[in-house]
């Protein structure tokens, strides 16, 4: 059964900082991986989608990346703002499945 | 393009009430997914859809009921409410299932007294 872990559950970081969020997956046999931003009592955003044949994507000042061998993505954000506060969830569609499955989430917190 | 919307946001519901949750796209998907988020558990998904007419079940299927009658409409019914449904309820839609994004909708809170 695939389990998606994130490590830290909850990450404080002064502004401007790059910083690196981890997701784990059991089953390399993943067909994308896709990273979300939740604010507090919103809905789900979409910041990056990672199709298996990828090894990374860029948007801004994100970038994830996808290792599907060790079973690993990360999130890498450049130059941290307090706007960036939020919870970052992973999510991985474990073969043609089209459902996601999800990790509990990193709550983000960017001091000014 | 309002994206996915869903009705209503909020609702408290007494123990064995019934009621319908909307979610509807404007973006031509054609799946559709209920999934709901409880502390601790993270988002979990409850039915899905692969297009007009069909359903299946997801991971927590038990106590509730889907239809998709039209394209850009995905409904989730609560027959008999209990309070273990109390939750936060998320619509999703993709274009096609496992290669392309999902987007979600703000989400329902329900409350079941």
């Amino acid at each position: 059964k695939q389990e998606v872990t994130q490590i830290p559950a909850a990450l404080s970081v002064p502004e401007g900082e790059n910083l690196v969020l981890n997701c784990s997956f059991t089953d390399s046999a993943i067909y994308n991986l896709q990273w979300f931003r939740q604010d507090p009592g919103k809905g789900l955003t979409s910041l990056l989608l990672i199709q298996s044949s990828q090894r990374e994507q860029t948007s801004g000042r994100l970038n994830a990346s996808l290792d599907k061998s060790s079973g690993r993505s990360t999130l890498y954000i450049a130059a941290s703002q307090p706007g960036d506060s939020a919870t970052y969830l992973c999510a991985v569609i474990p073969g043609n499945t089209g459902k996601l499955i999800f990790g509990q989430g990193t709550t983000l917190q960017v001091k000014p | 393009n309002a994206g996915v919307t869903q009705t209503p946001k909020f609702r408290v519901l007494k123990t064995g009430q019934s009621m319908t949750l909307l979610c509807a796209q404007d973006m031509n998907h054609e799946y559709m997914y209920w999934y709901r988020q409880d502390p601790g558990m993270g988002l979990r998904l409850i039915h899905y859809s692969v297009g007009e007419g069909t359903t299946a079940k997801g991971e927590v299927p038990d106590g509730y009921n889907v239809s998709r009658l039209k394209k850009q409409n995905f409904l989730l019914g609560l027959e008999s409410a209990a309070p273990s449904q109390t939750s936060v309820y998320f619509c999703a839609s993709s274009y096609l299932d496992s290669v392309d994004e999902q987007f979600f909708g703000p989400g329902t809170r329900l409350t079941v007294l």
